[in-house]
């Protein structure tokens, strides 16, 4: 089955800087690829999404990147504010297999730096 | 709309005790998904179910039920909890079946003793 794998497990950064969180998959045949965003004491939240037929895709201060190729994606956090820190996992997904089910990265801790 | 609710949100077992975990959403969802979060590990899929009156086992479904009597609500049973089970449980509905697309519950903080 899909692995994801996520690094670092925890990312520091000051206020105003930018944060970026990498994943790699392992199923060339992934073509799906969330962010999720879990803040303290609450549930994950849909925040970015990808899918395969497109190399970016940017959302005010955020943006994943992915290369198929290297089979990696990457969020990318500009002009980081306190309101950023959270817990991000990533997941990947194939789309045209029925049975197959979003498998999650292990997550991210950013902590933004006032 | 409330989305996904869990209730409850906090619960301590005794080793060998039962309960089980309700999941609710309004959506209309057809997708329901049952996760365990522990430190480093990130979430992990117990069981699921792709509509009222299926389940099927995830990644690590050994020690858990789970039943889908009404679409908008999946429950998750612990026959004999252990203190492996100790964990955050999360609930999660999914309208899409191609992306996958899932809305999280607050999430359930069980301990086990």
């Amino acid at each position: 089955g899909e692995n994801v794998e996520q690094h670092p497990s925890t990312l520091s950064v000051q206020e105003g800087d930018s944060a970026v969180i990498k994943c790699t998959y392992s199923d060339s045949a992934s073509n799906y690829f969330p962010w999720y965003k879990q803040e303290l004491g609450k549930g994950p939240q849909l925040i970015i999404d990808i899918r395969s037929n497109v190399g970016e895709k940017k959302d005010q201060r955020i943006a994943v990147t992915l290369n198929k190729t290297a089979k990696h994606f990457s969020l990318h956090i500009t002009e980081t504010q306190p309101e950023d820190s959270a817990v991000y996992f990533c997941a990947a997904k194939k789309t045209n297999f029925g049975n197959e089910k979003l498998t999650f990265g292990t997550g991210t801790r950013l902590t933004i730096i006032p | 709309n409330a989305g996904v609710t869990q209730t409850p949100k906090f619960r301590v077992l005794k080793t060998g005790q039962s309960m089980t975990l309700l999941c609710a959403q309004d959506m209309n969802h057809e997708y329901m998904y049952w996760y365990r979060q522990d430190p480093g590990m990130g979430l992990r899929l117990i069981h699921y179910s792709v509509g009222e009156g299926t389940t099927a086992k995830g990644e690590v479904p050994d020690g858990y039920n789970v039943s889908r009597l009404k679409k908008q609500n999946f429950l998750l049973g612990l026959e004999s909890a252990a203190p492996s089970q100790t964990s955050v449980y999360f609930c999660a509905s999914s309208y899409d079946p191609a992306t996958d697309t899932q809305y999280f519950g607050p999430g359930t903080r069980l301990t086990v003793l």
